[in-house]
């Protein structure tokens, strides 16, 4: 069963940028999308994006347009998200999930999930 | 972007009562539409996927309905485990949108 295992929580200074990885064990992430999440303290679910792992290519919601970038290792089986000039506002936990696909007609869903990376922006 | 909005936005509710959680659309989204579960300080977990369709090890009181514009997660008999957050989902659009989350709590 694969699992998503996420790099640990960092602490930002405004300004800086922040780069979390999020790695498949017990199978892989080739051939599949990751996207990622994000979630304020005490708020919802934001969706980020996806990136289809064997492509590169890569798909960003548009409040994070410019500022953020996923990349890929097929060969370590590892997603990355960086995001850039942070601000205090960016504090919150990061998640990957892998995308999978249901059958013909009925979209995608995200089935699993790393624990989160959280992430702190303070001066 | 498709707006998800969902209702209420919390509920409280004894152990055994039925649950229903609504979710619209701005838009049609078919039934690309998906229900995650979210229990405090834990990551989401997928519950339902294309609006009615249960991922495996998910108990039979959990059920979606819905298609269109307007769908329903309904929890048939409250457990004290399922006390968390609930999230719908449309994948119809390529860029994502989730709803804003129905906290469930127990009465």
């Amino acid at each position: 069963q694969v699992q998503l295992e996420q790099s640990g929580s960092e602490l930002k200074k405004p300004g800086s940028s922040v780069k979390v990885s999020c790695q498949a064990s017990g199978g892989t992430i080739s051939g599949y999308t990751v996207t990622w999440v994000r979630q304020a303290p005490g708020q919802g679910l934001e969706w980020m994006g996806r990136i289809i792992t064997t492509f590169g290519a890569t798909n960003y919601a548009q409040q994070f347009q410019g500022r953020v970038t996923f990349t890929a290792d097929e060969s370590t089986s590892t997603a990355y998200m960086e995001l850039r000039s942070l601000t205090s506002e960016d504090t919150a936990v990061y998640y990957c999930a892998r995308v999978s696909w249901a059958a013909a007609g009925k979209g995608d869903y995200m089935d699993v999930w790393g624990k989160g990376t959280t992430v702190i922006v303070s001066s | 972007d498709i707006q998800m909005t969902q209702s209420p936005s919390s509920l409280s509710a004894s152990v055994g009562d039925r649950v229903t959680i609504t979710c619209r659309a701005s838009q049609s989204v078919s039934n690309y539409l998906n229900w995650y579960q979210q229990r405090p300080g834990e990551a989401p977990k997928l519950l339902i996927y294309a609006a009615s369709n249960s991922q495996g090890g998910v108990p039979f009181r959990f059920r979606g309905s819905g298609s269109g514009t307007v769908f329903t997660l309904t929890i048939s008999s409250l457990q004290p485990e399922d006390v968390a957050t609930y999230y719908c989902q449309q994948s119809y659009s390529t860029l994502v949108t989730f709803g804003g989350g129905t906290k469930v709590n127990i009465k």
